[in-house]
């Protein structure tokens, strides 16, 4: 079993739809949580860190639920410019470090 | 401005043949790693540096070496390339990845786009 996973999708949505996305992680000691975002294999970019008490930056709203080890992502108003595969990073402890694992990521695609 | 730059942005190379990817940073980050992205698999780790000097295998680690012999660098050797090693190569950095401190995210570079014949 994959330390992180995400549903790869693709998630089809109409402009102006909320999507939510989640992601499951195994190590029950893992610490920081991110989302970023990738573009075509382009490299993956920041699109926010996830807080315990759950955060927002505009029309995205991360959340962490440490019980049921899952972070999600939640985009209100989808643009064609939020079509992209969004990546799930946990920062695992296999020693004194954390180090980032990554979900496989999920695809959304925004239409007209 | 430049962050993470990495060297070169595209390469071929034919089985058997060595390199080595460059990749440097900036930004005086202790953590840097390289990951490798495969179609369906997503990024995966190959290596890692908690900071100069020292250096950890990833999930991936076999046909690879690095080292980090100062802070700003980390480079990717590719020993005897084989086909299966075709892939797009990222370089990442962050300030710090201790246990008990803030962990900061990555920042990544352009990548590496390899091709093995």
């Amino acid at each position: 079993r994959k330390e992180v996973e995400q549903d790869p999708g693709p998630f089809n949505v109409p402009e102006g739809a909320t999507v939510a996305f989640n992601c499951t992680y195994s190590n029950s000691a893992s610490q920081s949580f991110f989302w970023y975002r990738q573009d075509c294999r382009k490299e993956p970019k920041l699109l926010m860190s996830v807080y315990s008490s759950g955060n927002e930056d505009g029309r995205f709203t991360a959340q962490l639920n440490r019980a049921s080890q899952y972070i999600s992502l939640l985009i209100r108003d989808s643009k064609l410019s939020d079509s992209a595969t969004y990546l799930c990073v946990v920062n695992m402890t296999p020693g004194g470090s954390y180090i980032p694992t990554f979900g496989r990521g999920t695809s959304l695609i925004v239409h007209p | 401005n430049a962050g993470v730059t990495q060297t070169p942005k595209f390469q071929v190379l034919k089985t058997g043949q060595s390199m080595t990817l460059q990749c440097a940073q900036d930004m005086n980050h202790e953590y840097m790693s390289w990951y490798r992205q495969d179609p369906g698999m997503g990024l995966r780790l190959i290596h890692y540096s908690v900071g100069a000097g020292i250096t950890d295998q990833g999930e991936v680690p076999n046909g690879y070496n690095v080292s980090r012999s100062t802070t700003e660098d980390f480079p990717l050797r590719l020993l005897s390339a084989a086909p299966s090693q075709t892939s797009v190569y990222f370089c990442a950095s962050s300030s710090t990845h201790r246990v008990g401190s803030y962990n900061s995210p990555l920042h990544f570079g352009n990548g590496t786009r390899l091709t093995v014949t």
